[in-house]
Order: structure tokens, then sequence, then C-alpha cells
């Protein structure tokens, strides 16, 4: 079954980047797009931005440009996402989910699934 | 970017009634409108996409409708598993999310 297995929690020092793992199985990771969505506590879902896993292409919401960055390795079939300087409002759950096919995707399909289980990021003094 | 807003922010309701979560856009977005299901402590899950289809292996007691601005989820008969925090998406442009609207028990 298609599945997203994020690296563990997190904790980090204002002024510092961290970097989170998602692992795809279950499909050819090179032929959907993947997306980043983080939710900080008791809040809302924030779209951060997209990675194309075949061609390395991304695009990032303007809110995160500047400041994160998305990779990945295709022979371990991973995505990354590196956000840096970090604050201490960028303490969230990090998700990574899966956006649609590369090859078929339409003005407007982009929704999400499946999701990852999430990656608690905790910046704190 | 493009603005959501959910109404209510919360309800509560009783297993077996039928509940009405409306989602507004702040221009037309056409039929690009994904709603979530997100239980404490886990991943979103998606329900329905491009408005009105349902996504595979969900309850068929969800359904979406709406286009342009207006937006509806429905959930037909409320099951005890349901109650959890609903939210729009809309993927017309610069993805955002509606603020979400939480179901608890009556």
């Amino acid at each position: 079954q298609v599945q997203l297995v994020q690296s563990g929690a997190e904790v980090k020092k204002p002024g510092a980047s961290v970097k989170v793992s998602c692992k795809a199985s279950g499909y050819t990771f090179t032929g959907y797009y993947m997306h980043w969505v983080r939710q900080a506590p008791g809040q809302g879902l924030e779209w951060m931005g997209w990675i194309n896993p075949s061609t390395g292409g991304t695009n990032y919401a303007q809110k995160f440009q500047g400041w994160v960055s998305m990779t990945r390795d295709t022979s371990i079939s991973t995505a990354y996402m590196e956000l840096s300087r970090l604050r201490s409002d960028d303490t969230a759950v990090y998700y990574c989910a899966r956006g649609c096919s590369i090859t078929s995707c339409y003005v407007g399909e982009n929704w999400f699934d499946p999701w990852g289980q999430g990656a608690l990021v905790t910046v704190s003094s | 970017d493009i603005q959501m807003t959910q109404s209510p922010s919360s309800l509560s309701a009783s297993v077996g009634e039928r509940v009405t979560i409306t989602c507004r856009a702040s221009q037309s977005i056409s039929i690009y409108l994904n709603w979530y299901q997100q239980k404490p402590g886990k991943a979103p899950k998606l329900l329905i996409y491009a408005a009105s289809s349902l996504q595979s292996g969900v309850p068929s007691r969800f359904s979406g409708s709406g286009s342009g601005t207006d937006f509806t989820l429905t959930i037909s008969s409320l099951q005890p598993e349901d109650f959890a925090t609903y939210y729009c998406q809309q993927s017309y442009s610069a993805l955002t999310f509606g603020p979400g609207t939480l179901v608890d028990i009556k």
C-alpha cells in the first residue's frame, strides 16, 4: 500500500536548521509531486510547497521562500524538507503528503493523499 | 492568496444526526475544493476532492457539493468515528486551507 514514513521528533534552538525526511513506498516515487504542510500546536494547516521528485523542481509558498529547501534522493525514494533560521513560532508538526501524478496532473488537482505520520519540530532555547 | 473561511468553527452533534459544514472562498475557485478529516494526534485524511468526488474507501455518508465560492460537506448520519476536525482546502492557486470545524459529541 502507498505509505509515507517520516523521521522522528526534533528539538532545535532558535536560529538553527532542521531537516525532516519522508520515505515513500508502495508507488513510483518519481511519478507524483510531494508536498509539505505544517501545523502549529492547536492550529490549522499551512501549505509550504512541493517538489517534483523526478526533476527536483520546487514551488514554495511565498511565505517560505528563502528559508525552506525541498530536496529528494530518488535512490532511496525519500523527500526532504529543510527549514533554516528557526524561530519559536516554527514549532509545529511537519507533514509530507503525496500530490498528483506528474504526467497527468491538471489545474486544480492539488489534493493530498496519503499523508505521512508527521514530525514534531520543537524550537526552544 | 485566496482566503478560506469555514462555518461553524465548532458544532456539537449526536450519533445519527445529519451534519453540514460550509466552506467559502474569497474568490471563485470553480470546483477545486477538497475536504479532509483530522483526528487528534493523527495526520489529515482526504475525504472529498474536486468538490464532490468521494475518495476511495471513504464511507458514502460523506458527501460534498458546491462550486464557485460556496461549498458544503455533509455527513448524512454521524457515526462515533466521525468526531474530528474537518478542513477544506482550495487547489485553484497557492494552496490554502480553511481554519477547520470541530465536530464533537453532544
